[in-house]
């Protein structure tokens, strides 16, 4: 049974361009979670989507950020216009179908986004 | 905004020395406090799920209590060893998203 799957694993990108943050779920998971982790400090939540439905973006700065879970596919963290501010590692994590507070969370291996 | 806290920061033992380290959380509006193992160049891997007042958990050498009345949760580990080395994260998990404290980064010297 394939974990979290997270690609790529490391993305360079120059300032203004455009990243792309892939997230697979485990199989038979519909709950996806994206954190943030910035030099030096702990993972802040982002955002948090079923398929195809935003439940919670509390966490995602209002401008240049948007995430998506499609019916079909992996979950897209999006990134516009990027500022080195940006630069982090991007985890993502899922859970199975119910949501409950009561299960854990698996996590992704990263994704490490340095903006030049 | 919910507040939650670990201390201490860091930790740095010797091998067969016994430890624990605090969480703390907001004690009202309680779902669920969740303990993630995190080492390093790996994913963080959940160890124990904890729902009530009172709750005790053990898997090994590590254990952990809770206590939801005073918003605190303790994670003990006995006779540590080195790859015992990892930071320990907590999570106050609601209904939708978890909250992470910035975790406790224990090492354990041989």
């Amino acid at each position: 049974n394939a974990g979290v799957m997270q690609n790529p694993r490391h993305l360079v990108r120059r300032r203004g361009q455009e990243a792309r943050l892939r997230c697979s779920p485990m199989k038979g998971h519909s709950h996806v979670y994206w954190y943030r982790q910035l030099p030096e400090e702990g993972l802040k939540f982002m955002v948090y989507l079923q398929k195809e439905n935003i439940i919670d973006e509390s966490g995602m700065p209002k401008e240049r950020f948007s995430a998506e879970f499609p019916k079909e596919g992996p979950s897209i963290l999006r990134i516009q216009q990027v500022v080195r501010g940006d630069s982090a590692a991007y985890f993502c994590a899922s859970s199975p179908k119910s949501g409950s507070a009561a299960e854990k969370l698996f996590f992704g291996s990263g994704t490490q986004l340095s903006v030049l | 905004i919910l507040n939650v806290e670990q201390s201490p920061q860091s930790l740095h033992v010797q091998e067969g020395d016994s430890t624990n380290f605090t969480c703390s959380f907001p004690s009202s509006n309680f779902y669920a406090l969740h303990w993630y193992r995190w080492e390093t160049a790996k994913s963080p891997e959940a160890l124990f799920v904890m729902t009530l007042n009172g709750d005790e958990k053990k898997k090994g050498r590590i254990s952990a209590t809770l206590n939801t009345k005073e918003g605190y949760s303790y994670l003990y580990i006995k006779g540590s060893q080195p790859e015992d080395s990892a930071t320990y994260l907590c999570a106050f998990r609601n209904a939708g998203k978890s909250t992470f404290g910035d975790g406790t980064t224990l090492t354990v010297k041989p």
